[in-house]
């Protein structure tokens, strides 16, 4: 049972566009949405969060925006730039546990220049 | 400052053998954390730990798979007698959260590849 799904395996966007990255899950104890990045070779890096009681969180080219009774989280770029590519990963935690992360599959962003 | 490491990353061995995977967290991060990634999937939980303390292993597969963190610093995940099918990236990450703290984010090393042949 996937109880965080990102539908989008790839998205292409051109250079200074916006790219925006979707996720969806199920579980309602769920109160802490992060999204990570990553590049080849490399382990996922922090990007961004959201906690249930916001719905909207921005920093620099980055906004989440959270949908609490649609279950559905989405991450703006804009612009989008070429070192943006890398694949993106949704993932969200019920705090009031260990704070285990429970990931999506990834969605690949390629930004063409 | 340094990183989340782990080493090795990458180890190939034979059906049947032990592996010992070894994973150093930031400096003072209580939490630890201990993921498993399919090729084309997002990391899957396998176990947590809060100082030495194992309070979650609800991850992982089986009896073969074991973790400890008997200073609450360094972890070491163990597969026994390994499978084909324990071949992945295993990550480890690490977290200044402690429990019931507010929620910090997890910062990943850069992983493990298993190969098991």
């Amino acid at each position: 049972d996937q109880q965080v799904k990102q539908n989008s395996p790839s998205l292409s966007v051109q250079e200074g566009r916006i790219s925006i990255l979707n996720c969806d899950y199920t579980n309602s104890m769920f109160d802490y949405f992060l999204w990570y990045k990553k590049y080849p070779a490399e382990g996922p890096t922090f990007l961004i969060s959201i906690s249930s009681i916001k719905d909207k969180n921005e920093d620099g080219r980055f906004t989440v925006f959270l949908n609490k009774s649609a279950k559905h989280l989405s991450l703006h770029i804009v612009p989008s730039q070429p070192g943006d590519s890398a694949v993106y990963f949704c993932a969200a935690s019920d705090s009031g546990n260990t704070g285990k992360l429970i990931f999506g599959q990834g969605t690949t962003l390629q930004v063409k220049p | 400052g340094a990183g989340v490491s782990q080493s090795p990353r990458y180890k190939v061995t034979k059906r049947g053998q032990d592996v010992a995977l070894r994973c150093d967290p930031i400096s003072g991060h209580v939490s630890l954390y201990w993921y498993r990634q399919a090729l084309g999937q997002g990391p899957e939980f396998l176990t947590y730990f809060n100082y030495e303390a194992q309070q979650d292993k609800s991850g992982l597969p089986n009896d073969r798979f074991s973790a400890e963190r008997p200073e609450g610093s360094i972890s070491t995940l163990t597969i026994q007698r390994t499978e084909q099918r324990d071949s992945a990236m295993y990550r480890c990450a690490s977290s200044f959260r402690s429990s019931g703290a507010p929620y910090n984010e997890q910062f990943f090393g850069p992983g493990t590849r298993l190969t098991v042949l």
